[in-house]
């Protein structure tokens, strides 16, 4: 079965930067799109960014637009969210998905166990 | 950005239908037959049930079914069981702002 394994998560303070890591297998990693969704304690999911197959596109939500950057690499079966300038309000349990529709951000069928990010000083 | 609107909480007997509605916009719901729906039960990740309006992934009881009118989709639970009980999430894609939106959540809760 696909497994999505996300790790780098972790305690930072604002302003600060972490880099999350997403190792995917049991699938053939590079015939998808990504993304990265996130959930914060309590509350309800929320889109975060999806990169194209071969990485040549990349997407972001609006509230993080500018801040993190997504990427890929396709020999190494991974996927990644630098995050930079973090925030209270980034902190949340972000969650690696495998993006099945024909264009990015329209269904995920598979998702990791996700990584907690918590951003406080 | 505006989520999707879910109701808060849905509730019914075993045996029951329930149904969840998802309203947004000509820019997502009513644009685009990209309407998914997640189940998430307490402490899991979330799980596809319905992709593109009304389709089931393979796995997924057909007591569950998806629909949309509108600006506004839907999502069926027939034969309500225990098991049922969940966050259920709509998703749209969108084509302004960001690309992908989901609604709050509406809890479900089975008596």
């Amino acid at each position: 079965e696909v497994q999505l394994v996300e790790s780098g998560g972790g305690l930072v303070q604002p302003g600060g930067s972490l880099r999350l890591s997403c190792e995917a297998s049991r699938f053939a990693f590079s015939s998808y799109w990504m993304s990265w969704v996130r959930q914060a304690p309590g509350k309800g999911l929320e889109w975060v960014a999806g990169i194209k197959k071969d990485g040549s596109e990349k997407f972001y939500g609006d509230s993080v637009k500018g801040r993190f950057t997504i990427s890929r690499d396709n020999a190494k079966n991974a996927l990644y969210l630098q995050m930079n300038s973090l925030r209270a309000d980034d902190t949340a349990v972000y969650y690696c998905a495998r993006d099945v529709g024909d264009i990015v951000a329209t269904m995920f069928d598979y998702w990791g166990q996700g990584t907690l990010v918590t951003v406080s000083s | 950005q505006s989520a999707l609107t879910q109701p808060a909480s849905v509730s019914g007997s075993p045996g029951q239908s329930i149904t969840i509605s998802c309203t947004g916009t000509s820019s997502d719901v009513g644009g685009y037959d990209y309407v998914s729906w997640y189940q998430q039960r307490p402490g899991k990740t979330p799980r596809l049930i319905i992709y593109a309006v009304t389709n089931r992934p393979s796995g997924v009881s057909d007591r569950f079914s998806g629909s949309k009118s509108g600006d506004t989709a839907s999502l069926t639970i027939s034969g309500l069981q225990a098991e049922d009980e969940a966050d259920y999430y709509c998703s749209s894609y969108r084509s302004t702002a960001s690309l992908n939106v989901f609604g709050a959540g509406t809890k479900v809760t089975v008596l």
